[in-house]
């Protein structure tokens, strides 16, 4: 199984401030990363797949760039929906593993 | 509009058998994968399997097979996830997911998710 190991598990951060998550695999991927917002008691939604390719009505802010085994979401300018919880999903082998997530919290 | 209803919270007996339902709607239900995720309280995302309804093709993470089993129903668009005998330790929300299908028809991304299936174990 392809291990992911994503970092920081947790962030605090402000309004406005520019932040970056990263996930790394245990091999290479090709870009097969997805990252996903989960807010408390919701199911996990859809930000970017194919490590940057942005869903639709998903705001610019995200970003997702990498390559090979290391791979970062960055949202530009926090805004105060943004706190929630981001988990990194590998799609290059089954089983697919996810991240251990990344808890974004309000400084 | 692309959704998955699951069915509701439901509250076990350990030993007791158990059978949780997706339905999909909105999409052609056997063009793409459904794919089941664990989240235990407070914890991570667990791959545990996915199905492909079209040709009912099914894929387990190690850490779940044998423990679960997946099936589709296409003629309802519902995909299944049951357990023959609960433990506490199957205590958890369970999400169902529509996959993509990417290269080589593999399984990809998921989108959407399902509202999630509470499933609480306990003598």
């Amino acid at each position: 199984d392809i291990q992911m190991t994503q970092s920081p598990p947790s962030l605090s951060a402000s309004v406005g401030d520019r932040v970056s998550i990263t996930c790394r695999a245990s091999q290479g991927i090709s870009n097969s990363l997805a990252w996903y917002q989960q807010n408390p008691g919701k199911a996990p939604k859809l930000l970017l797949y194919g490590a940057s390719k942005l869903e639709s009505g998903v705001p610019s802010r995200f970003s997702g760039g990498g390559s090979g085994t290391d791979y970062t979401l960055t949202i530009s300018s926090l805004q105060p929906e943004d706190f929630a919880t981001y988990f990194c999903q590998q799609y290059y082998s089954t089983p697919q593993t996810f991240g251990q997530g990344t808890k974004l919290e309000i400084k | 509009e692309v959704q998955l209803v699951q069915s509701g919270t439901e509250v076990k007996k350990p030993g007791e058998s158990l059978k949780i339902s997706c339905q999909g709607s909105g999409f052609s239900f056997t063009s793409y994968w459904i794919g089941w995720v664990r989240q235990m309280p407070g914890k991570a995302l667990e791959w545990m399997g996915i199905i492909y309804p079209g040709d009912s093709e099914t894929r387990y993470s190690p850490s779940f097979q044998g423990q679960v089993t997946i099936s589709a129903d296409k003629s309802i668009t519902t995909a299944y996830l049951q357990w023959s005998s609960l433990k506490a330790s199957d205590t958890a929300m369970y999400y169902c997911a529509r996959g993509e299908v990417v290269v080589a028809a593999t399984p990809g991304w998921f989108d959407p998710w399902g509202q999630g299936t509470l499933v609480i174990v306990s003598s």
